[in-house]
């Protein structure tokens, strides 16, 4: 089955500049990779999306890169606000199964 | 009702009894899944419904069961609790397999 490595476990970054949040996916068959927020004490919320036959996606100060040869896409949030600590998880998921993987999530502390 | 439901918020619960933890969705989703979350980790998949009538196992099936009558609910089964289920139990649908998962407000379950 898929198995999605994310790191860093928890990233601490001041306010303004920037954080990048790395996963790993093993299985080929793979082509939609999800990013979702969690603030504390909420349900996870989609922030980006990204399907195979893109490289990059970008919306406003969040991007996500995929690389498919190397299976691994990363999340970069630009000018980091307080409001973006949360922890955040990658996922991996193919069209053919019935379910996503998800990374074991990355704590983002942003100090004013 | 908009969106996606849990019920209840929170339980606490006596090892040994049956609980049921409900899920509706309201968006005439194909696909419902249901994951648990323990304190400073990431999310794992229980169980899987592709589509009305169907269920697959997820991660973590042991201890639980679910079923899928119609589109819109998914409930998750807890036959006989014990403590190492104490955990928050999130559900989630998206349209099709390979969509945006919308989470559920979660659950709160503790077994004592």
């Amino acid at each position: 089955g898929e198995n999605v490595e994310q790191h860093p476990s928890t990233l601490s970054v001041q306010e303004g500049d920037s954080a990048v949040i790395k996963c790993t996916y093993s299985d080929s068959a793979s082509n939609y990779f999800p990013w979702y927020k969690q603030e504390l004490g909420k349900r996870p919320q989609l922030i980006i999306d990204i399907r195979s036959n893109v490289g990059e996606k970008k919306d406003q100060r969040i991007a996500v890169t995929l690389n498919k040869t190397a299976k691994h896409f990363s999340l970069h949030i630009t000018e980091t606000q307080p409001e973006d600590s949360a922890v955040y998880f990658c996922a991996a998921k193919s069209t053919n199964a019935g379910k996503s993987t998800f990374g074991d999530g990355t704590t983002l502390t942003v100090k004013p | 009702i908009a969106g996606i439901t849990q019920a209840p918020t929170s339980q606490i619960l006596a090892a040994g009894r049956r609980m049921t933890l409900r899920c509706t969705q309201d968006m005439r989703h194909n696909a419902m899944y249901w994951y648990r979350q323990d304190l400073g980790l990431g999310l794992r998949l229980i169980h899987y419904s592709n589509t009305a009538g169907t269920t697959g196992k997820g991660e973590v099936p042991d201890g639980y069961s679910v079923s899928r009558a119609n589109t819109d609910d998914f409930p998750l089964t807890l036959a006989s609790a014990v403590p190492s289920q104490t955990s928050v139990y999130f559900c989630a649908s998206s349209q099709g397999r390979a969509d945006t998962q919308y989470f559920g407000p979660g659950t709160r379950l503790t077994v004592l």
